[in-house]
């Protein structure tokens, strides 16, 4: 099992609609969340980071997360075009400060 | 303007050869870190860095080498032992430690001759 898991994609909606993108992971102990855009051939940006139990919100972006199921989500509201990338998953473990692991990457497409 | 400068953008290696991958940081922090990404994978950590003068292994560190002598700067050196060292290469840094946004240069491709 991988300890970072994503749907690989790739996500397909149309402008305008919700993308919702879902992560798992193994580590129960794992305590930092963090999600990721990266462009084709750029390097990765933080878009969000989540540390507690619930919704986080900042513009059309909602991280999600469920310690108890192991699972974090991102949403994006009223998708655009500009916003199809890949999107990465990193988890960061409580025993180690730098052991941060990421997923694969689900590819996300927002068509006109 | 504060961030990572990685170069070269394109690095290509030639059988038995060794090459070193330049990042360097004026964001004054503290770690730096490598990562190695394949097609259709996630980032792998090849070493860290939390203070000069020393580094830690990820988890593929076999084939790679790295050197900490200085702040700003966290040279990755392929070695002919790593045999598969087609791959994108990043470098990253954070202030103290990976519970905080990670920043990225923009990378570089390596590909082998």
């Amino acid at each position: 099992q991988k300890e970072v898991e994503q749907n690989s994609g790739p996500l397909s909606v149309p402008e305008g609609a919700i993308a919702s993108l879902n992560c798992t992971y193994s580590d129960r102990v794992s305590q930092s969340f963090f999600w990721y855009r990266q462009y084709s051939g750029k390097s990765p940006e933080l878009i969000m980071s989540i540390y507690s139990n619930g919704d986080k919100e900042d513009g059309r972006f909602t991280a999600q997360l469920n310690k108890a199921s192991q699972y974090v989500s991102l949403l994006i509201r009223d998708s655009q075009p500009s916003d199809s990338a890949t999107y990465l998953c990193a988890v960061n473990k409580a025993t180690n400060n730098n052991d941060m692991r990421f997923g694969a990457g689900t590819r996300l497409t927002v068509k006109p | 303007d504060g961030g990572i400068t990685q170069s070269p953008k394109y690095l290509f290696r030639k059988e038995g050869q060794n090459v070193t991958l330049s990042c360097e940081q004026n964001l004054n922090h503290d770690a730096m870190y490598w990562y190695r990404q394949d097609p259709g994978q996630g980032l792998r950590l090849i070493y860290y860095s939390q203070i000069v003068n020393d580094f830690q292994k990820g988890d593929i560190a076999e084939g790679y080498s790295v050197s900490r002598e200085k702040k700003e700067s966290f040279p990755l050196t392929v070695t002919s032992a790593q045999k598969n060292p087609t791959a994108f290469y990043l470098c990253a840094s954070s202030l103290t430690g990976t519970n905080e946004k990670l920043f990225f240069g923009s990378g570089t491709q390596l590909s082998v001759l």
